[in-house]
């Protein structure tokens, strides 16, 4: 089984201060995801990775940055969180879609519930 | 318009009942398609995959008719344990490192 874990279930900080989430998978993939998700707005795409040191931005990407210096760990960073980053952040990895007809579905970790104070 | 549409319910359903969800999506490119399950508090786990012909995996079935852009996913003797959000998944961009669309959810509640 694939087995996603983020370091932490949950998380209070306080606004300003600067927030590392972290997430490792074991399954040697090379596609990883930070979501968050809130009331009514869904699994929103923060930032995502295809390799090493490789990064994309996803859909909601601003106050956040991200690492990814091992293929097996994927950090999220908010440099300087606010309140409006409360939120459950979800941290996925899959593997590589190599054409019609494959389907890579992803995996998540547990999630991390963070307040930001 | 969203890109992945569910209606988000709830859906309240008896033990035994057979409960149907229906997804439709807008992007005519996107490549497959999946439905997971979420419960409250609790991170996505995949479901199931969807496939052009139609799967079943026991209780759950799921179809995906690409000329009118929908998926769907047909429990049968519904159980407790099956309350839960249903979430629609798609992968709308394929060339874009696997990124998938989700939809917003379907709640469903089964009851004694």
């Amino acid at each position: 089984d694939v087995k996603v874990t983020q370091s932490s279930r949950y998380l209070v900080k306080r606004t300003g201060e600067k927030v590392f989430l972290e997430c490792v998978q074991d399954m040697d993939h090379e596609n990883m995801f930070w979501y968050r998700q809130d009331p009514g707005l869904g699994l929103r795409l923060i930032y995502f990775s295809y390799d090493v040191k490789m990064k994309e931005k996803g859909d909601i990407p601003e106050g956040y940055s991200v690492s990814r210096e091992k293929k097996e760990r994927f950090s999220l960073i908010l440099e300087s969180a606010s309140t409006n980053q409360t939120s459950m952040y979800l941290c996925a990895s899959s593997l590589i879609w190599v054409g019609w007809g494959d389907n890579q579905p992803q995996h998540f970790g547990d999630g991390t519930r963070l307040s930001i104070l | 318009r969203k890109e992945v549409e569910q209606d988000p319910g709830p859906f309240n359903v008896p033990e035994g009942a057979t409960v149907a969800f229906n997804c439709t999506y807008s992007n005519s490119a996107s490549q497959s398609f999946f439905w997971y399950r979420q419960d409250c508090r609790k991170e996505p786990k995949l479901l199931m995959s969807v496939y052009s012909s139609g799967n079943e995996d026991g209780r759950f079935t799921a179809q995906l008719n690409r000329a009118s852009q929908y998926i769907s996913l047909l429990i049968r003797d519904s159980k407790l344990s099956d309350s839960a959000t249903y979430l629609c998944v798609v992968n709308d961009r394929p060339h874009a490192g696997n990124m998938l669309t989700f939809g917003g959810g379907t709640r469903l509640m089964v009851k004694p």
